[in-house]
């Protein structure tokens, strides 16, 4: 298994400002996944993001609202760029990777964002 | 990835066996078969996964039916911190794709499990 933490745990931010998410491994892996949880609903992804290339975002999220750091292969950020209340979710990292079992992948303890 | 369906909620007495259901009629001979729960506030956790054959490890229990066409997970002995969301996820195995990797979750089944 892997380890995650994310700092922040939570945070209350105004309009119109930006917050950058850290999420770190406990041991290296190649992805790393972004995922937003909105009040009451279900995970959606944002991005993947594996070290040496760019961010891969799904659809309906841009890199210009959210754009990632990859460094290495225990470490990423994720910024919520020019915050409105509509950003107020839970962002979770995840890690994935090939283990005994095939693919496992496991989640941080989330960022619970509040935009006011 | 193919989509699943799972009763919005479900009910199970504290130390009976909860038996979680869940469709995924379009599922492909690549795809596993993946179950995570999310306990209130806190990021999902992974319980169990499998391709056709059935799994058991310390938390639960998979039956994956032999069409594949849907699954059911079982909590043998269910306690108060097991009340969660419950999800069935299906996921590509190939490495290469552009969906390698991702989990795509539904809205899962509420278990709520009471004394």
């Amino acid at each position: 298994s892997a380890v995650i933490s994310q700092k922040p745990s939570r945070d209350i931010c105004q309009r119109g400002t930006s917050l950058t998410i850290q999420c770190q491994v406990d041991s290296q892996v190649t992805m790393m996944f972004w995922y937003r949880q909105q009040p009451g609903q279900s995970l959606t992804l944002i991005a993947t993001a594996n070290q040496g290339s760019e961010a891969t975002y799904e659809s309906g999220f841009v890199i210009d609202k959210f754009p990632i750091s990859r460094p290495n292969l225990t470490f990423s950020t994720l910024t919520v760029s020019n915050m409105s209340p509509e950003d107020s979710s839970i962002y979770l990292c995840s890690v994935g990777f090939s283990g005994r079992g095939g693919w496992e992948q496991f989640f941080g303890p989330g960022t619970r964002l509040t935009v006011l | 990835d193919a989509k699943t369906t799972q009763p919005p909620s479900m009910d199970c007495a504290e130390g009976r066996a909860a038996n979680l259901p869940c469709n995924h009629s379009t599922i492909s001979g690549n795809e596993y078969v993946y179950w995570y729960r999310q306990i209130h506030s806190q990021g999902p956790q992974y319980i169990i996964h499998g391709l056709k054959n059935n799994e058991t490890n310390e938390m639960a229990s998979l039956i994956i039916t032999e069409d594949r066409k849907s699954s059911t997970l079982i909590l043998p002995h269910a306690t108060l911190r097991d009340t969660a969301v419950y999800y069935c996820i299906v996921r590509v195995a190939n490495a290469g794709g552009t969906s390698y990797g991702k989990l795509t979750f539904g809205q899962g089944t509420i278990l709520t499990v009471h004394p």
